[in-house]
């Protein structure tokens, strides 16, 4: 059960696009499509960004979006915004039916 | 509106006991896996255990397994996780969480704090 990696840090001017890589291995990222994605603003409780690779719930921006590929996953902010400096995190189901999160990562607008 | 309401956090010490509870409203609760899920100090999230809708079948992260018992009470809509032989590296933030691939939903958390 490794947690997924995930880049400690990425940062990007506001209105500028940021992509946030999520790679594990054939057994979670890669054998399914239930990579989700989680927004942590400080102090806190997590907030879901996107589920099944790339589906929106109701009321999160179309600024965000999510995709897959082979074993790596992906969050990409467009046009990013101040309040989206945060913690984002992903997550993926197991083949052993667990659930795994990557380490995180820390997102700073500059 | 989904709630859920994390309680039981404390100060315990190493080798001790605890139980968390996590009152849920707002939703039919026996139609949801339900998830116990930590964020420790300077770490990131962590994913505990999980329990099916009926509390049939549970799965545990290898960190806790054999030390904690995730449980619900379908009458009641809550959900508990009994922790045992607690370790200072179980000091997190506890949250209960609804959902089945993904967590729809999150408590606010319950703090639990392992110290000599």
């Amino acid at each position: 059960q490794s947690a997924l990696t995930q880049p400690a840090s990425v940062s990007g001017s506001p209105g500028q696009s940021i992509t946030i890589s999520c790679t594990g291995t054939s057994s979670d990222v890669g054998g399914y499509n239930y990579v989700s994605w989680y927004q942590q603003h400080p102090g806190k409780a997590p907030k879901l960004m996107i589920y099944d690779v790339n589906n929106r719930p109701s009321g999160v921006s179309d600024r965000f979006s999510g995709s897959k590929s082979g074993n790596t996953a992906s969050l990409t902010i467009s046009g990013l915004q101040a309040d989206d400096e945060a913690d984002y995190y992903c997550s993926s189901f197991t083949s052993s039916n667990t659930r795994v999160f990557g380490r995180g990562t820390k997102v700073t607008v500059l | 509106e989904v709630q859920l309401v994390e309680s039981g956090g404390v100060v315990v010490q190493p080798g001790g006991s605890l139980r968390l509870s996590c009152a849920a409203s707002g939703f039919i609760f026996n139609d949801y896996t339900m998830h116990w899920v930590r964020h420790s100090p300077g770490k990131g999230l962590e994913w505990i255990c999980l329990i099916s809708r009926d509390g049939g079948s549970t799965f545990y992260a290898d960190s806790v397994k054999g030390r904690f018992t995730i449980s619900r009470d379908n009458t009641k809509n809550s959900l508990h996780l009994q922790m045992n032989s607690l370790r200072i590296e179980d000091t997190a933030l506890y949250y209960c969480a609804k959902g089945q691939q993904y967590f729809q939903n999150w408590g606010q958390g319950s703090l639990v704090t392992v110290s000599s």
